[in-house]
């Protein structure tokens, strides 16, 4: 079964500075999504950015970015120039890339908190 | 509708009752899918329909646990006989067959006293 570890809780970043949240996962498929969700305290998961295992080329949304390691099982989250509005829980997910089952595995999160 | 929409937004029951949460999808989106967050921890995969396919009900933590959808329309997620492990925000989300991504609904703060 796959499976996906977030190993830092909680994080804190200070504004404009860059902050890295880790994430490992476990699988034997070779094909596969991986994303990084954000949960602002309105509890809504919103999309931050999307890897599919197939391209080498890692995934850029603005001032995030991923460094996915696919031999490592490896997909960090990078966040430039952080703002307050960064501050939320984020969460790692893996889904199987053939579509027909839907559900995304979830990591535990972490807790990203911006001092000004 | 724009987005996902779930209902009620927060619900308190006793120990023992029977709750529903509603959750209406996006139109058009064939994928509707059930979790369940526990405080301070991650998104658990509850229930996954796919139009008129059998439900991937693999992620039901008892048999207290039900959910229904009729096509591509609104899907009801039903506890009975709740206990207080059910406290939790229920999320739905939906999507598009195959899409990557999935939109989620604000969930269902459902806390049982």
């Amino acid at each position: 079964a796959q499976t996906v570890t977030q190993s830092q809780p909680e994080m804190s970043v200070q504004e404009a500075e860059t902050v890295t949240l880790s994430c490992t996962y476990d699988t034997s498929e070779s094909d596969y999504y991986l994303f990084w969700y954000k949960q602002p305290p309105s509890r809504q998961m919103i999309l931050v950015i999307r890897q599919e295992a197939y391209k080498q080329q890692n995934a850029t949304e603005n001032r995030f970015s991923v460094n996915f390691q696919k031999a490592a099982k490896s997909f960090s989250l990078k966040i430039s120039d952080s703002q307050l509005g960064d501050a939320a829980m984020y969460f790692c997910a893996y889904r199987t890339y053939g579509g027909s089952q839907g559900n995304l595995i979830f990591g535990k999160g972490t807790k990203l908190s911006v001092k000004p | 509708g724009a987005g996902v929409s779930q209902s009620p937004s927060n619900k308190v029951t006793e120990k023992g009752k029977d709750v529903e949460l509603r959750c209406d999808p996006i139109s058009g989106h064939t994928a509707l899918y059930w979790y369940r967050q526990r405080l301070g921890q991650g998104l658990e995969f509850l229930i996954y329909f796919q139009g008129n396919s059998a439900p991937d009900k693999s992620g039901l933590p008892s048999d207290r646990f039900s959910a229904e959808r009729t096509g591509e329309s609104v899907s009801t997620l039903t506890i009975q006989r709740t206990q207080q492990e059910d406290s939790a925000v229920y999320l739905c989300a939906s999507s598009v067959y195959r899409a990557t991504e999935a939109f989620f609904g604000q969930g269902t703060r459902l806390t049982v006293v």
